[in-house]
């Protein structure tokens, strides 16, 4: 079974330039997480899509993140434009979540790494 | 808001022996999750073990076991027979239903 999928794997920008960076979950997983993995820390959810709507988008910086799941499956994460703080490693992540059954494992990407100059 | 504290940046322990990592959270909640992820030099994020917060025993994995204590909010990993392997960021994490929230993490090495 192939895992969750992203791209690119690497990306350098300037500051003030757009970015945006691309998931494949695991086949037939109904939610995706995005999180933000600063240098040092432990990941911070951005925000988690069950199928294609948003579950909880509370901690994203909507003045310059955003995020779309269409047709449920692939997602695409932009950040625009880009400020020297957003330097860090974006991870999905993917769960099969069956409604009315238990909370299940989210499955990592690989993870892109953002570095902003 | 749920928080979770890992108080041990770094551990290091020599290969074959045990070592025990530490995780407390602090939660309202009666029902949720908690989880231990490690995270080698790659970056790929890798499940270790799960514990449900309504099952008392608690959970193994092979070399991997847990010591849950709910009334204590406590949560920490034990690695018995260590292998150079296991040296990695251990991340402990919560979740109720929404995303994972995560600890800072407990760089582990592994000597030979």
């Amino acid at each position: 079974e192939a895992g969750v999928a992203q791209s690119p794997r690497y990306k350098i920008i300037e500051k003030r330039q757009s970015v945006a960076f691309w998931c494949n979950p695991i086949s037939g997983h109904a939610t995706l997480y995005w999180y933000q993995q600063i240098l040092g820390q432990g990941p911070k959810l951005l925000i988690q899509f069950q199928n294609n709507g948003v579950v909880d988008d509370s901690q994203l910086p909507k003045d310059r993140f955003s995020a779309e799941r269409l047709k449920g499956v692939d997602s695409t994460l932009k950040i625009q434009p880009a400020k020297l703080e957003d330097s860090a490693v974006y991870l999905c992540a993917s769960s099969l979540d069956i409604a009315g059954g238990p909370v299940e494992t989210q499955y990592f990407g690989p993870g892109t790494r953002l570095l902003v100059l | 808001a749920q928080t979770v504290t890992q108080s041990q940046p770094e551990m290091s322990v020599q290969e074959a022996e045990t070592v025990t990592l530490s995780c407390t959270y602090d939660t309202s909640e009666n029902n949720y999750y908690l989880f231990w992820y490690k995270q080698p030099p790659s970056r790929q994020m890798i499940l270790v073990i799960r514990q449900e917060a309504y099952k008392q025993q608690n959970a193994t994995e092979n070399r991997f076991s847990v010591n849950f204590q709910k009334a204590a909010k406590s949560f920490s990993l034990k690695i018995s027979d260590s292998q150079l392997g296991d040296t990695a960021m251990y991340f402990c994490a919560f979740m109720k239903l929404e995303g994972l929230t995560f600890g800072e993490g407990t760089q582990l090495t592994v000597n030979p």
